[in-house]
């Protein structure tokens, strides 16, 4: 069955400092993986998707997120912080199989940037 | 950009109580789906829907859920009798297709709270 594992619920960087948070995977086949960011009071919206054709994804404020096979992960990263980018994070894989359809989420990662 | 509008933003209800959380998916997606997240927890699948029937509904979705899509545009979640577990706020998603690699686009959820 896939499911994801986030490491660290909260994540606090300064303002202009690398921003690293973990995603793992479990899955017996290759993954679908996708990254989604909650703001406060909003709903998801997805910032990069895994799908095979790169290991590195770009997505959108600057984020990006590198398949690893071997340590299957999926970790976001992003250069420079900016306080804009304090929201919550998820990690999701998508269900295997022809009907399974849907997501399974990490537990998320709070992300606070400090001025 | 087309989104995924979910109304009300906030619903209160009694113990007991039927409730309705109302959404419109974006126009020319055909799959559909709700999960919800209590406080403080993960994001959990509750259901998905394509072509007017449940495709795949979880545990969780017992007996007191149903959905339905009345018409050509909005998609509904029912609880039937309301209660204090159900408090949580409710997101509704859909996407254009059930390729592995297509993303669900979220709305900004209903924050159900039972009383």
């Amino acid at each position: 069955a896939q499911s994801v594992t986030q490491l660290g619920s909260h994540v606090s960087v300064s303002e202009g400092a690398l921003v690293l948070l973990r995603c793992n995977y479990s899955s017996s086949v290759p993954p679908y993986l996708f990254w989604y960011v909650q703001y406060p009071n909003q709903g998801l919206q997805l910032l990069l998707k895994y799908t095979s054709a790169a290991t590195l994804v770009k997505g959108i404020n600057g984020f990006e997120a590198e398949f690893k096979k071997s340590e299957t992960s999926f970790h976001l990263t992003k250069p420079s912080a900016h306080m804009s980018d304090a929201a919550e994070y998820f990690c999701a894989v998508r269900a295997h199989g022809k009907t399974a359809n849907n997501l399974f989420f990490g537990t998320g990662t709070r992300l606070t940037v400090i001025p | 950009e087309p989104e995924v509008t979910q109304t009300p933003s906030h619903q209160v209800t009694q113990m007991g109580q039927e409730v309705i959380l109302r959404c419109v998916p974006i126009s020319n997606h055909l799959y559909f789906y709700w999960y919800r997240q209590i406080l403080g927890q993960k994001v959990e699948f509750l259901v998905s829907f394509y072509n007017n029937e449940i495709s795949e509904k979880s545990e969780i979705f017992d007996d007191q859920f149903s959905v339905e899509r009345p018409d050509g545009s909005n998609f509904t979640l029912k609880i039937r009798s309301t209660k204090l577990e159900d408090s949580a706020m409710y997101f509704c998603a859909s996407s254009g297709s059930n390729q592995k690699n297509s993303p669900l686009h979220f709305g900004n959820g209903t924050r159900l709270t039972v009383t």
